[in-house]
């Protein structure tokens, strides 16, 4: 069964700190999508990243990266110089190739919280 | 990316009663979804919404509890019936995008009394 989990529930850094975090997943299948999501105070998801099984390249955006390992199960976020902008649930989740176009498996989701 | 929308944005209802929640896309979409989040909880797919088609529930959701129309491409509803403190959430409805990555509308804030 397919499965995402971020075991950090909550992560409190302070500005410029360097933060990074962690999800595991869990699939029977080959091809699968990896995505991160971002729920700022507002409510409102923002997508993030969006990884396929057969690209382990690291990616970096600004000061967002991925990393993306097969071996372990794990495609993990990090933020470079944290802001306080960056204070907000982090959610990873996971689609299955033979599932794509249908729901997305959610974590649990970590909280950010940034203080200057 | 699509521009989602919904409505009501929050409401406060009364046990017993019905919230019919709307959603909008900017463009026309085949797979709708439905999603809650309850207070401090991770997201929790409620159904998947085809158009000309009757929606596919997830285990643990009911049609009775929560009827979902698509009457065409671009708009859906889901209605919470009968409500109960515990239907107290964040209603989101999404659209998957060109690579299976999903766009969410901006949620419904429940609240029951």
């Amino acid at each position: 069964a397919q499965k995402v989990t971020q075991a950090q529930t909550e992560i409190s850094v302070v500005e410029k700190e360097d933060v990074t975090l962690d999800c595991v997943y869990e699939t029977r299948d080959t091809t699968y999508y990896l995505f991160w999501y971002k729920q700022p105070p507002s409510g409102e998801l923002v997508f993030l990243i969006r990884r396929n099984s057969f690209d382990e390249q690291n990616e970096i955006s600004g000061r967002y990266s991925w990393n993306f390992q097969k071996s372990t199960s794990s495609f993990n976020f990090t933020i470079t110089a944290s802001q306080v902008v960056d204070s907000a649930v982090y959610f990873c989740a996971l689609s299955e190739y033979e599932q794509a176009g249908t729901a997305l498996i959610f974590g649990k989701g970590t909280t950010l919280s940034v203080s200057s | 990316s699509a521009v989602i929308s919904q409505k009501p944005s929050r409401d406060i209802c009364q046990r017993g009663t019905s919230l019919t929640i709307q959603c909008q896309v900017d463009s026309q979409v085949t797979m709708m979804f439905w999603y809650r989040q309850q207070p401090g909880q991770s997201l929790t797919l409620i159904a998947t919404a085809n158009q000309g088609s009757e929606a596919t529930y997830e285990s643990g959701f009911v049609i009775d509890k929560f009827p979902i129309s698509r009457p065409n491409l671009t708009f859906s509803t889901l209605t919470v019936s009968n409500m109960s403190p515990e239907d107290s959430s964040i209603y989101l409805c999404s659209v998957a995008g060109r690579f299976y990555e999903q766009y969410f509308g901006p949620g419904t804030r429940l609240t029951v009394t």
